[in-house]
């Protein structure tokens, strides 16, 4: 069974409006953390967001935000007033305790802003 | 503050070489991270050191796969008798041990071809 699940292939957003990207996880460990990297056609992953599963406000790094909803299992990533320079594959990953600390990768999402 | 470097950038090889990649993680980081993602995929974690010692190895570490880090600072990553199959980004991330949010900082990557 996937942990991670990425349903949104590729998502197209007009520049400076918000767009949600999807992700929802399995896991039965209760401590666990969840992040968003993106990647750029250049390859290299960069971070953007961590949520530990004990936080109990949903996490925001600048126009990045999470929307954490344990209960559903799911932890959506939104960008607001989104940018050209945002176009690049987005990634959800989680770290789970027992399976030490490597991180478990959705498939992506490409993301796509218009001009 | 230098990041996570890599070397080669690219490589292209024959079937059946020999090939090494290089890691140099973030200076203060203990815990190292070998992935590899193919195209069109998540990265799937491959082996991880904390200081010189390798902690975990993925199934889809075969035996012509290996990996080290002698004195826990840079690492290598070595594949024997390269096969088409092996073809795939391998990216290097470091973090603390028991920093916070336990974040992993990615590499550019090495971009393997094995002609």
């Amino acid at each position: 069974a996937q942990k991670i699940t990425q349903t949104q292939p590729g998502m197209f957003v007009q520049e400076k409006e918000a767009v949600t990207l999807d992700c929802t996880y399995d896991t039965s460990d209760p401590s666990y953390g969840l992040f968003w990297y993106k990647q750029p056609s250049s390859g290299e992953m960069i971070f953007l967001i961590y949520q530990g599963s004990y936080d109990q406000q949903n996490a925001t790094e600048g126009r990045y935000s999470l929307n954490f909803q344990k209960a559903r299992k799911s932890a959506n990533l939104v960008i607001s007033a989104s940018q050209l320079g945002d176009s690049a594959m987005y990634f959800c990953a989680m770290r789970e305790m027992p399976s030490g600390s490597r991180l478990t990768f959705g498939e992506g999402t490409q993301l796509t802003v218009n001009p | 503050d230098t990041g996570v470097s890599q070397d080669p950038r690219h490589k292209i090889t024959k079937r059946g070489q020999n090939v090494t990649f290089r890691c140099d993680p973030i200076s203060e980081h203990n815990r190292l991270y070998w992935y590899r993602q193919t195209l069109g995929q998540g990265p799937e974690f491959l082996t991880y050191f904390q200081n010189e010692a390798q902690l975990e190895k993925s199934r889809l570490l075969s035996d012509r796969f290996s990996a080290e880090r002698p004195k826990g600072s840079f690492s290598t990553l070595e594949i024997q008798r390269t096969e088409q199959g092996d073809s795939a980004m391998y990216l290097c991330a470091s973090r603390l041990a028991s920093g916070d949010k336990e974040t992993q900082y990615f590499g550019p990557g090495t971009r393997l071809l094995v002609l």
